[in-house]
């Protein structure tokens, strides 16, 4: 089935350096694709989405790209602050739900 | 506007005992979706309304959980005879229509429950 695999954390980085957050999938056709965050104490929120191909979501400085050919939508940012610590999950769409990742703990020192 | 909310926010119980889980999604939502996130297992589909039917019930984990909408608002969500293995955060979503990929999802805060 439909599956979505992301990278372990947790990551721990310091402010201002470059953030990658790998995820892949697996998928018949050509689902949606997702990067929801959940900050402390707070409700999961979607940071950013891409519907096909080449796409491109964005939001709050992070990017993802929807690469067919290798299956992936990684995440960046150039410069992470320490307010980007959270939980961050890649997903797809299939059928009216949604398939999340594990889920990778992002931790920003200051 | 009110998002979507979700009670009790934590719910401690007794192996054994049935709970409900109420969640009020954003008003005029037509949607409303149930998760499961524990450790170790990540965030799980449970199960999708559509109105008051719910078309997709695949994800429900066993028989002693069920979930109805009424009204095209509320959901409750039913687990009967809790076990430990249930112990999780319950999470609620609503969008203004279904196909996950064109209508947002709006997460509820969760629930909390554990099973002692």
């Amino acid at each position: 089935g439909d599956s979505v695999t992301q990278m372990e954390g947790p990551v721990t980085l310091s402010e201002e350096a470059f953030l990658t957050i790998n995820c892949t999938y697996t998928a018949t056709g050509y689902p949606s694709l997702f990067w929801y965050v959940q900050y402390p104490g707070e409700g999961l929120q979607l940071l950013l989405k891409a519907t096909k191909a080449d796409d491109k979501g964005s939001n709050k400085g992070f990017e993802a790209t929807y690469r067919k050919e290798t299956t992936s939508f990684h995440l960046e940012k150039g410069s992470v602050q320490v307010s980007d610590s959270a939980v961050y999950f890649c997903a797809l769409d299939r059928d009216d739900k949604i398939i999340f990742g594990k889920g990778t703990r992002l931790h920003i020192l200051p | 506007g009110a998002g979507v909310s979700q009670s009790p926010s934590n719910k401690v119980t007794e192996k054994g005992k049935d709970v409900e889980l109420r969640c009020d999604p954003i008003s005029g939502h037509t949607a409303l979706y149930w998760y499961r996130q524990s450790l170790g297992q990540g965030l799980e589909f449970l199960i999708y309304f559509q109105g008051n039917s719910a078309p997709d019930k695949s994800g429900l984990p066993s028989d002693r959980f069920s979930a109805e909408r009424t009204g095209g608002s509320v959901s409750t969500l039913t687990i009967q005879r809790t076990q430990q293995e249930d112990s999780a955060v319950y999470l609620c979503a609503s969008s203004s229509e279904g196909l996950a990929g064109a209508y947002e999802q709006y997460f509820g805060p969760g629930t909390r429950l554990t099973v002692t």
